[in-house]
C-alpha cells in the first residue's frame, strides 16, 4: 500500500518569504499526485495536480510543485507568500495499480506572519 | 451552485445515538468518498462507492454504514456513537473510480460526540 509523508508539521514564516513544503511518497509504480489546500473552517481545496507530462506543475495562487520520480517527491513551492496562505497543506497520492485509494499526508501546518 | 454538499454542517450528539450525514454532487461523477479528518487533521478514507457499489471499505467499525440510493448520493449512518467518533467527516467525488482526473471535496461535517 503507498504511504504519502510531509517532513514538516509545522512552518512559521513572515509575508514574502519562499516557501517549500516537502511531500514523499512510497510506491514504485505510476502514481497520481495532489497536493491540497485547507484554509481555516474551511473545506480541502485542489492546488495543483500531477499525472503526466511536464514535471513542473503550475497550480492556483502562483503555487508550484516538482515531481521527481527518482526521490518519489512531489514538493510544493511558492517564491513569495501573502498572510492569506495561513492554512493546512496537504500533499496526496493515488496509484491507478493500487486500488486508486486516495492517500494523504499529515498535512503541514503554515503560518504566515504579516 | 454547490459541486459537493453535505448536511448538516454541524452536528452534536449524545453517546449512544444513532445520526446520519447526507452528501450529493451534482457533477455528474460516478464515485463518491467518505473521509475522516480527526483531531490532528489526519484524513482517511473510510469508504468508496462507484455508480452505487461498494469498492472501498477501509477498516472502519461496523456502526458505520454507508449507502449510495444513486451515483449522486451517499450517505453515512452511524450507529451507537462513541466519543471518538468525534471528528469531521467530508464527501468527495470522482469523474471515475480511477480518480485521475482529480476529486472535489465538500464542505464537512463537524461531528461532536458529547
Amino acid at each position: 500500500a503507498q504511504s504519502v509523508s510531509q517532513h514538516n508539521h509545522h512552518v512559521i514564516l513572515s509575508e514574502a518569504a519562499s516557501l517549500e513544503l516537502g511531500c514523499n511518497y512510497s510506491y514504485g509504480g505510476t502514481v497520481n499526485l495532489f497536493w491540497y489546500v485547507q484554509y481555516p473552517g474551511q473545506h480541502l481545496q485542489l492546488l495543483l495536480k500531477y499525472f503526466s507530462g511536464d514535471p513542473l506543475v503550475k497550480g492556483i495562487k502562483g503555487f508550484e510543485a516538482e515531481f521527481i520520480k527518482s526521490k518519489f517527491s512531489f514538493n510544493l513551492r511558492k517564491p513569495s507568500v501573502q498572510w492569506s496562505d495561513t492554512a493546512e497543506y496537504f500533499c496526496a497520492v493515488n496509484a491507478p495499480a493500487a486500488g486508486n485509494k486516495l492517500t494523504f499526508g499529515g498535512g503541514t501546518r503554515v503560518l504566515v506572519k504579516p | 451552485d454547490t459541486a459537493v454538499s453535505q448536511t448538516p454542517k454541524y452536528l452534536v450528539t449524545q453517546m449512544g445515538n444513532d445520526k446520519s450525514i447526507k452528501c450529493e454532487q451534482n457533477l455528474g461523477h460516478d464515485t463518491m468518498y467518505w473521509y475522516k479528518q480527526d483531531s490532528k487533521k489526519f484524513l482517511k478514507i473510510m469508504f468508496s462507492y462507484n455508480n452505487k457499489e461498494l469498492i472501498i471499505n477501509e477498516t472502519v467499525p461496523n456502526r458505520f454504514s454507508p449507502k449510495s440510493p444513486d451515483k449522486a448520493h451517499l450517505n453515512l449512518h452511524i450507529n451507537s456513537l462513541e466519543l471518538g467518533d468525534s471528528a469531521v467527516y467530508f464527501c468527495a467525488s470522482s469523474q471515475d473510480q480511477t480518480g485521475g482526473r482529480g476529486y472535489t471535496f465538500g464542505s464537512g461535517t463537524r461531528l461532536t460526540v458529547v
